[in-house]
């Protein structure tokens, strides 16, 4: 069935450093959304990708849909103690389960001051 | 604005019993969706429904999970009765749209013993 990977599963970054996480989505996707999950929290959403090889920013993000719109990455840049947290990639697809969300494992991210 | 209320936060059963989760998702969003995180695990979808009625419910792990949104207002999940693997946290969330960004709940722990 239909998967969403997601690398890497933890990430310890120094604060300032960048960070990336990718999604690969074994088939085509509507859309995709990204959700982060602060420690002892829920889901919030980031920000939701449609178009082919679109490319989105939200101050020190980046977020990235690919052009087969089967994978896509959030890059931050100059990390803070602030951005700690769990990061999720979620994916829609077309038909009567449009609505449901195929999570990835997520990435928790650690930022060292 | 109100967000997705979830209750109860927590709940420890032992093997066997019945739980019923309660989500009372953001007034006026049609769609309404649970999902279910297994330590360490994605988080996985369960069901999905526009007002009352289920428009996706091929997550739902076996017939032990009923789910119900009386009037297309707030939903009751209730497992019966509970297996150790249901433990988990089981989070409802709700949209306007198919389409549109989730908004979560808080999330409810369960933890079968």
């Amino acid at each position: 069935g239909q998967q969403v990977m997601q690398i890497p599963q933890y990430q310890h970054v120094q604060e300032g450093e960048d960070f990336t996480t990718y999604c690969n989505s074994s088939t085509t996707l509507s859309n995709i959304q990204w959700y982060k999950q602060r420690p002892g929290g829920h889901p919030v959403f980031l920000i939701q990708l449609v178009k082919s090889g679109e490319v989105k920013k939200q101050k020190r993000l980046t977020f990235q849909f690919g052009e087969a719109k089967k994978n896509s990455s959030l890059h931050i840049t100059a990390t803070q103690t602030t951005d700690v947290g769990t990061y999720f990639c979620a994916g829609q697809n077309r038909g009567s389960t449009l609505g449901r969300l195929y999570f990835g494992r997520g990435t928790q991210l650690t930022v060292w001051p | 604005e109100a967000g997705v209320t979830q209750f109860p936060s927590h709940s420890v059963i032992e093997k066997g019993q019945t739980v019923t989760l309660r989500c009372d998702p953001i007034s006026g969003h049609d769609n309404l969706y649970w999902y279910r995180r297994v330590m360490g695990k994605e988080i996985k979808f369960l069901l999905h429904f526009v007002k009352e009625s289920k428009q996706d419910e091929s997550g739902m792990p076996n017939n032990r999970f009923l789910a119900e949104r009386t009037g297309g207002t707030y939903s009751t999940l209730k497992v019966q009765p509970a297996e150790l693997e249901d433990s988990g946290v089981y989070f409802c969330a709700s949209s306007q749209a198919w389409t549109t960004e989730q908004f979560f709940g808080p999330g409810t722990r369960l933890t079968v013993l």
